[in-house]
């Protein structure tokens, strides 16, 4: 992968958890996030490294840096759990990441 | 109200070639920024990246897949399809197509279809 991402977080409901994606084409892409629970498809969390899409609960936020980018969970709640994949949104290439499990517990 | 429906053989030999088709409904391939990419995830795995087509008839696609891949459309039908040749067992998984509103402006992929289980096998 051509992005970075830890395998795993855990947070209690109510904290706040991080997940960062690293990357050399972060530099010069937008990121989206993408949340997907077992058995269905994937949802936009984030795009354009900040964006919230109509719908997604404002406890989710998107921050960018360099070659890093980061999903932010405030006050996770249960249903939070998930995977959650991060993507570089090149010219002509939309690389994923190798996702992040995410566990509220 | 977007919707996008892959459909497509789930059993496929070794060598063979695998054809996708995306139905897509609530709006036209043609109207300007949207665009529609093929992603595929082995079970268990993560989400793979692999085509994209644009309003503009654009196509895009993976640099480790592309001499395997052909994304095209037909806006006759509203449909985009896939063709992947040379088919191996780690080719197996679901392959989503999704669609995004403003793809010239980076805005990520808003609207995915329910995905499409291919498993290669002899």
């Amino acid at each position: 992968h051509e992005l970075a991402q830890p395998p795993s977080v855990s947070v209690s409901p109510g904290q706040t958890v991080t997940v960062t994606c690293s990357g050399d084409s972060l530099r010069e892409s937008y990121a989206c996030w993408y949340q997907q629970k077992p058995g269905q498809s994937p949802v936009m969390v984030i795009y354009q490294d900040t964006k919230r899409p109509s719908g997604i609960p404002d406890r989710f936020s998107g921050s960018a840096s360099g070659n890093t980018a980061t999903l932010t969970i405030t006050g996770a709640q249960p249903i939070d759990d998930a995977d959650y994949y991060c993507q570089a949104w090149d010219i002509r290439s939309h690389v994923f990441g190798p996702g992040t499990k995410v566990t509220v517990l | 109200q977007v919707t996008l429906r892959e459909s497509g053989p789930a059993l496929m030999k070794p060598t063979q070639t695998l054809t996708v088709t995306c139905d897509v409904s609530g709006f036209s391939l043609t109207t300007s920024g949207f665009c529609v990419s093929w992603i595929r995830q082995p079970p268990g795995k993560a989400l793979e990246w692999l085509a994209r087509i644009d309003w503009d008839n654009e196509e895009y696609y993976s640099a480790s897949l592309k001499t395997r891949l052909k994304i095209s459309r037909d806006t006759s039908r509203n449909q985009v399809v896939l063709t992947m040749t040379n088919l191996d067992h780690v080719d197996t998984g679901t392959f989503y197509c999704a669609a995004g509103r403003a793809c010239i402006a980076s805005a990520g992929l808003d609207y995915w279809g329910q995905g499409a289980l291919v498993t290669v096998s002899s």
